[in-house]
């Protein structure tokens, strides 16, 4: 079945940099895009961008252009999403979710979400 | 950009009633709005895709409307695990994807 197992939690300090991995199994890991979604504390979802794992082609949501960066590795099914400059309001719960698409658009499958914490 | 506002943010409902979620999109997007359920501590899941269209496992109790600016939600009967939060979502032609703000649906 369709599995993405994502990294564990971390803890950083304003500034710094994170990177969060994604590791997918069960499917064709470069036939479906991969996006990255993350939830503050007590909010809603909000969409970061997502990648190609065949192309590495990239898409982001204009919030994020020029501080999130979306890699993959294609020899270990792996997509990585690294996000700079860290605030505190950076601190949230980040997912990483396929994309399913034929004649319609749907983020069928989910991670199990990774908890960054910014604090100094 | 277009921006997708549900309501009511909130509700209290108890088991066996039917439950309504609007979604409200800012600019017509056809048919092209999925809902998803999270439950605290969890990743979202998704129920509908395309408005109207169950996705595969999903108990035949959810079920999703509308078209151009305006869809609706239906739980046709509330059950216990049906608790949660749910949200709308919009994935334009410019491959930008934009989620309504949520209802928490809670335990009357």
């Amino acid at each position: 079945q369709v599995q993405l197992v994502q990294s564990g939690a971390e803890v950083k300090k304003p500034g710094a940099s994170v990177k969060v991995s994604c590791k997918a199994s069960g499917y064709s890991f470069t036939a479906y895009y991969l996006h990255w979604v993350r939830q503050a504390p007590g909010q809603g979802l909000e969409w970061m961008g997502r990648i190609n794992p065949n192309s590495g082609a990239t898409n982001y949501a204009q919030k994020f252009q020029g501080r999130v960066t979306l890699t993959r590795d294609t020899s270990i099914s792996t997509a990585y999403m690294e996000l700079s400059g860290l605030r505190s309001d950076d601190t949230a719960v980040y997912y990483c979710a396929r994309e399913f698409s034929l004649a319609y658009i749907k983020l069928d499958s989910w991670g199990q979400g990774t908890l960054v914490t910014v604090s100094s | 950009d277009i921006q997708l506002t549900q309501s009511p943010s909130s509700l209290s409902a108890s088991v066996g009633d039917r439950v309504t979620i609007t979604c409200q999109a800012s600019e017509d997007i056809t048919n092209y709005l999925n809902w998803y359920l999270q439950k605290p501590g969890k990743a979202p899941k998704l129920l509908i895709y395309d408005a109207s269209n169950l996705e595969a496992g999903v108990p035949s109790r959810f079920s999703g409307s509308g078209s151009e600016t305006d869809f609706t939600f239906t739980i046709s009967s509330l059950q216990p695990e049906d608790f949660a939060t749910y949200y709308c979502q919009h994935y334009d032609n410019l491959f930008q994807v934009t989620f309504g703000g949520g209802t928490k649906v809670e335990i009357k």
